[in-house]
């Protein structure tokens, strides 16, 4: 069965220092994978997505990025934290291109500060 | 652009109720809606998911209903219990990769 770990599961960084957040899936070959933020009372917001290795789409303008390494491991990262990154972020993955099921990690609080 | 609302955004019911969430959505244009259950402080957990051509999903107590043509889906949950306390967020995709997700409805089933 396919799994899917995210780590670390919690962090408080300074303002202007960096972050990874890493993520790995388990059990499947070449699925998406997904980076989602979470604000407080909110919807997901999609950050990035990937459908291959090295191939990274960004849907929202920030100071975050992603990299995908390898073909089930996926980092989002920063060079220098602002307050306003402070989330809950999740990563998930799919398989295939369309009318699948969406499988999210335990995901990572980060507190900037 | 696609928009998801969830209603009621919280909710209390007694143990035993049956109950009805409602979500809605501006485009019919979807590939598929997906109900999802998030404990606090953790992932979220697919719950059903229902094509865009199919009218409803079935998961023991759990029936999703879907109306693409009025733009509504309603998650209805039988029996309540306390374990079903938890937030349901409803999200709708409308491309390959692209998942639009409401703000969720936060559900508290009392003992």
């Amino acid at each position: 069965s396919q799994t899917i770990h995210q780590w670390p599961a919690t962090l408080v960084q300074p303002v202007g220092s960096p972050l990874s957040l890493e993520c790995t899936v388990e059990g499947t070959s070449n699925p998406n994978l997904y980076w989602y933020r979470q604000a407080a009372g909110r919807g997901l917001q999609l950050l990035f997505y990937s459908v291959g290795i090295g191939q990274i789409s960004s849907e929202v303008p920030q100071n975050l990025s992603a990299s995908r390494p390898q073909d089930r491991q996926f980092i989002l990262s920063s060079k220098k934290l602002l307050l306003s990154d402070s989330g809950f972020y999740l990563c998930a993955w799919s398989w295939g291109n369309s009318g699948n099921t969406i499988y999210f990690g335990e995901g990572s609080w980060l507190t900037v500060v | 652009k696609q928009e998801v609302t969830q209603i009621p955004a919280a909710l209390s019911v007694p143990e035993g109720e049956n109950l009805v969430l409602n979500c809605s959505f501006t485009d019919s244009a979807i590939y598929n809606l997906q109900w999802f259950r998030q404990d606090p402080g953790k992932g979220l957990t697919s719950l059903l998911l229902i094509q865009s051509s199919q009218r409803e999903q079935t998961s023991g107590r759990l029936n999703a209903s879907l109306d693409k043509s009025s733009g509504r889906s309603t998650l209805y949950i039988a029996a309540s219990q306390p374990g079903d306390s938890a937030t349901y967020l409803c999200a709708v995709q409308i491309n390959g990769f692209k998942t639009i997700f409401g703000a969720g409805t936060r559900l508290f089933v009392k003992a």
